[in-house]
């Protein structure tokens, strides 16, 4: 149980462009995502939390416009990179937990790389 | 701020010794407390949570939770060379907060 998918695992795209990665809980219902970023030998750092159906809170120094939450429904959250640039190559991890646990569960991750 | 310190490492043990991975908490409302193992380049996985004061077991592993010391350690029985990986503690505020603050996490390392 407490299943968390990312799709996808690795991407490689061009700077400018845009990337969506998804996140969904695959055995439960995730009332809150969480989106990490991780740096080579860094720790996890906190993006934003998301809640179904409301807007995603940013972590002081995130930004909202470059970084595009939605969390849909109950198994399914998204990450947009938009306009994405070399120093947003990074690994991007997802984590859901249940309204009944304070237990977060992660997701395989996904590796950007940014051209 | 709330702040959860771990010694970075590496901590280094041979097989089959035990292996003690600490974790200290300021937030002295924290609630819930976990221990996720990360192998390098791979999401973290959890190992246990623990909730109450003293030891709880699950296999070859042991958290250890002191509130009045705002402590919790991990303890790992025979270590396995597979066993190597970074060992990151987590704590929740609780009271309706699920955010948890990590920490930086422990590199151990398990020679045979």
């Amino acid at each position: 149980g407490a299943v968390v998918s990312q799709h996808p695992s690795w991407v490689i795209c061009k700077s400018g462009t845009s990337v969506k990665i998804e996140c969904r809980s695959l055995d439960f219902q995730a009332t809150t995502m969480f989106w990490y970023r991780q740096f080579p030998k860094q720790s996890l750092m906190l993006m934003a939390t998301s809640n179904e159906g409301s807007k995603a809170t940013y972590e002081q120094g995130v930004e909202k416009d470059k970084f595009l939450i939605n969390h849909a429904s109950l198994t399914l959250s998204t990450l947009t990179v938009t306009s994405a640039h070399p120093e947003d190559s990074s690994f991007y991890i997802c984590s859901a937990r249940t309204s009944s646990t304070d237990t977060q569960y992660f997701g395989p991750g996904t590796r950007l790389t940014v051209l | 701020q709330k702040e959860v310190e771990q010694n970075s490492g590496p901590l280094s043990v041979p097989e089959g010794a035990i292996a003690s991975l600490n974790c200290t908490y300021s937030d002295r409302g924290s609630q819930s407390f976990f221990w996720y193992r990360q192998y390098s380049g791979k999401s973290p996985e959890l190992i246990m949570s623990i909730y109450s004061n003293g030891d709880k077991e699950d296999g070859r592993f042991t958290a250890q939770l002191n509130k009045a010391s705002q402590y919790v350690s991990l303890l790992i029985r025979d270590s396995q060379p597979s066993d190597s990986a970074t060992y990151l503690c987590a704590v929740n505020e609780g009271g309706g907060s699920y955010i948890p603050t990590f920490g930086r996490g422990t590199s151990l390392i398990v020679h045979p």
